[in-house]
């Protein structure tokens, strides 16, 4: 089947705006992973969700940043007031379950902020 | 805290040549270790983790808890192995909560035909 999936592929916004990425996880699969990505950087773990509910947040940079996963499949990531420090690939991942199941992730998307 | 230092960002090796890429961790539980690749123009995939012990493609890697690491090796590298590699950590802390993934920076390997 498909993989997990991003949009967009790209997203140039400017500073002070508001964007939202989206993720499609891998039908079936019960945990949802965010991760942002600096340049230079390994991926960097921002929040997991198990089914609808955000398990862990404590990657969150600030209160700026925000996800939801209202029926347990996609999921939004919320950047407000967008800085140019945001700028960054968000890469997605999911896996069937939390504990010692692989995690597959997306394509990412790359947020540019001028 | 929980730390991944992948000390080569790059590693330049002609093909055939064995290859080591280096990783060494900090965590105070029971880790998980993994090698994830990325492949030019591809997305994140997982390469192996230390819990299944297999080799994927030649590559093995062995968690040596003395040392705290978790190399990455491969006898023979073949042109197909460049890619950029990261070796990840996820912790236990007695409560079954491994799952967010704590990652090296990478180490960009090329190999030279």
């Amino acid at each position: 089947g498909a993989g997990v999936s991003q949009t967009p592929s790209n997203k140039v916004t400017e500073k002070g705006k508001y964007v939202e990425l989206r993720c499609d996880p891998i039908s079936g699969h019960t945990a949802l992973y965010w991760y942002r990505q600096s340049l230079g950087q390994g991926p960097e773990f921002l929040i997991y969700f198990q089914g609808t509910g955000a398990a862990d947040d404590s990657g969150l940079p600030n209160d700026r940043f925000f996800a939801v996963r209202p029926e347990g499949s996609v999921s939004t990531l919320k950047i407000q007031r967008t800085e140019r420090g945001d700028s960054a690939v968000y890469l997605c991942a999911s896996s069937l379950g939390r504990s010692y199941n692989e995690q597959f992730f997306g394509p990412g998307t790359r947020l540019t902020v001028l | 805290a929980q730390r991944v230092t992948q000390p080569e960002k790059l590693l330049s090796v002609f093909k055939g040549a064995p290859v080591e890429l280096k990783c060494n961790y900090s965590y105070s539980g029971s880790p998980e270790l993994f090698w994830y690749v990325q492949y030019s123009r591809q997305r994140l995939q997982l390469l192996l983790r230390h819990i299944s012990r297999e080799s994927i493609k030649g590559f093995t890697a062995d968690l040596n808890k003395g040392e705290t690491s978790f190399h990455l090796k491969k006898p023979f590298a073949q042109e197909e192995d460049s890619a950029m590699y990261y070796c990840a950590l996820s912790g236990s802390l007695g409560g079954g909560s491994n799952y967010k993934l704590t990652f090296g920076k990478g180490t960009l390997l090329t190999v030279n035909p």
